[in-house]
């Protein structure tokens, strides 16, 4: 199956920094998902992108296709984005369920 | 929308008892994924439906655990005889599967330990 990787897996920041995180994938995708991983466990939606650049607020998500990497943009960092960043992928046919990466655990510091 | 509903929230249940984790998919979504998070494994698939159907089930770890799917709007994931290493929270995620892709939708979890 597909192969998710994340990068860096830690990243400890000051309050009103940007940060890029990093996902590479190892197929063509059909579905590619980032979530927010709030410290309550909530999974939260934060981008559908297979391809092309979506923005929302202060993040943003850029998907590469033909080279496999996506990237989530995060800037004015708020202690609030705090947590642990998935990005998940889907190669397969039309129930495939998503594969997911290990994370990327941000912290923000006031 | 109330978005995907599982229940209980949490459970404790000594090694050996029955568990019975509970998924209400948002309406009109007919294709159904359970997840299990643990820290060593991170986030895996254990079993997908598509129209109440079990699609894959590769990812259900041992026979002791089971998955249904009797309506559109319900499903289970049983574990008997439930171990200390089942241990984990266990998501429920629900989209449409029609008209192509579109985005996972995942409920709130439950957090089971199992002493």
């Amino acid at each position: 199956g597909i192969q998710v990787e994340q990068s860096p897996p830690d990243l400890i920041l000051q309050e009103g920094a940007n940060s890029t995180l990093r996902c590479n994938f190892s197929d063509s995708v059909n579905n590619l998902q980032w979530f927010h991983q709030n410290p309550w466990g909530q999974l939260i939606n934060l981008f559908y992108i297979p391809s092309g650049t979506k923005q929302n607020g202060r993040l943003s998500a850029t998907t590469v296709a033909t080279e496999r990497y996506s990237l989530l943009y995060i800037s004015s960092s708020q202690t609030t984005d705090s947590g642990v960043y998935f990005c998940s992928a889907c190669s397969g046919g039309g129930a495939d369920g998503l594969t997911f990466g290990k994370g990327t655990h941000l912290i923000i510091q006031p | 929308d109330a978005g995907v509903i599982q229940s209980p929230r949490h459970e404790v249940t000594e090694m050996g008892q029955e568990v019975t984790l509970r998924c209400k998919p948002i309406s009109g979504h007919n294709s159904l994924f359970w997840y299990r998070q643990t820290m060593m494994r991170g986030l895996e698939l254990l079993i997908y439906f598509n129209n109440n159907v079990p699609i894959d089930d590769s990812g259900m770890p041992e026979d002791r655990f089971s998955a249904k799917m009797p309506n559109a709007s319900f499903s289970t994931l049983k574990i008997q005889p439930s171990e200390p290493r089942d241990s984990a929270v266990y998501f429920c995620a629900s989209r449409p599967f029609e008209g192509g892709w579109s985005p996972l939708h995942f409920g709130n979890g439950t957090r089971l330990t199992v002493t």
